[in-house]
């Protein structure tokens, strides 16, 4: 069955980078693109940002910009996040999740960062 | 941008009808297809309407999405309510100009 698994999540210091990873199995991962979406806690969804499906298009939210990379590796089925410049906003559930440009479809189980001194 | 406009929370008694409304600030409705999504607590979202109106397998018939170009929103319906669909409901969208992904606030559903 389609899953994915987050991970490299966890306490980090303001100003520090973080790399966190989605691995995907159950699907043909090369064949979807996939997605970052966040959740601050007791807070909403917010998109973070798409890659497409061979990795040659990528968008970002306007509020992570300039700080936040995604990335994929296709032969290891896997998904990153590069973020940067932590700030005490980025601390939330990062969700990964597979699908077309415009909708996610399935969705991993999430990696917490907070991000505090 | 535009924005997608839920109610906070609404409430309806097992065995009910309930229609979350998802209101887009500018554009049409129709230009775009509507997701919703939902998160029951303490777990990841999923996926309950994709393309206005389609149940993906395993989402029961009891859910249904529509949208209303006169209204200029999407609905997303749950009929024969169960206490398990208590939880937070998204629409979604996305503008044709770029690729970004739009979510609708939230909007709890208490079923008592």
């Amino acid at each position: 069955q389609v899953q994915m698994v987050e991970s490299g999540g966890g306490v980090v210091q303001p100003g520090l980078s973080l790399r966190l990873s989605c691995a995907a199995s159950g699907f043909t991962f090369s064949s979807y693109a996939m997605h970052w979406v966040r959740q601050a806690p007791g807070k909403g969804l917010e998109w973070v940002a798409v890659i497409s499906y061979d990795g040659g298009n990528k968008y970002y939210a306007d509020s992570v910009k300039g700080r936040f990379t995604i990335s994929r590796d296709n032969s290891r089925n896997t998904l990153f996040l590069q973020i940067n410049s932590l700030r005490a906003e980025d601390t939330a559930v990062y969700y990964c999740a597979s699908g077309n440009y415009h909708r996610a479809e399935s969705w991993g189980q999430g990696t917490l960062v907070t991000v505090s001194s | 941008n535009f924005m997608l406009t839920q109610p906070h929370s609404v409430s309806e008694s097992p065995g009910k009808t309930v229609t979350i409304s998802c209101t887009r600030s500018s554009g049409s409705i129709a230009s775009n297809f509507v997701q919703w999504y939902q998160q029951r607590p303490g777990s990841a979202p999923t996926t309950v309407i994709y393309d206005n109106n389609q149940r993906p397998s395993g989402v029961p018939d009891r859910f249904s999405g529509s949208i209303d170009s006169s209204s200029n929103s999407a609905s997303l319906t749950i009929s024969g309510l169960k206490t398990e669909d208590e939880a937070d409901y998204y629409c979604q969208s996305y503008d044709n100009s770029n690729p970004y992904v739009v979510f609708g606030g939230g909007t709890k559903l208490t079923v008592l």
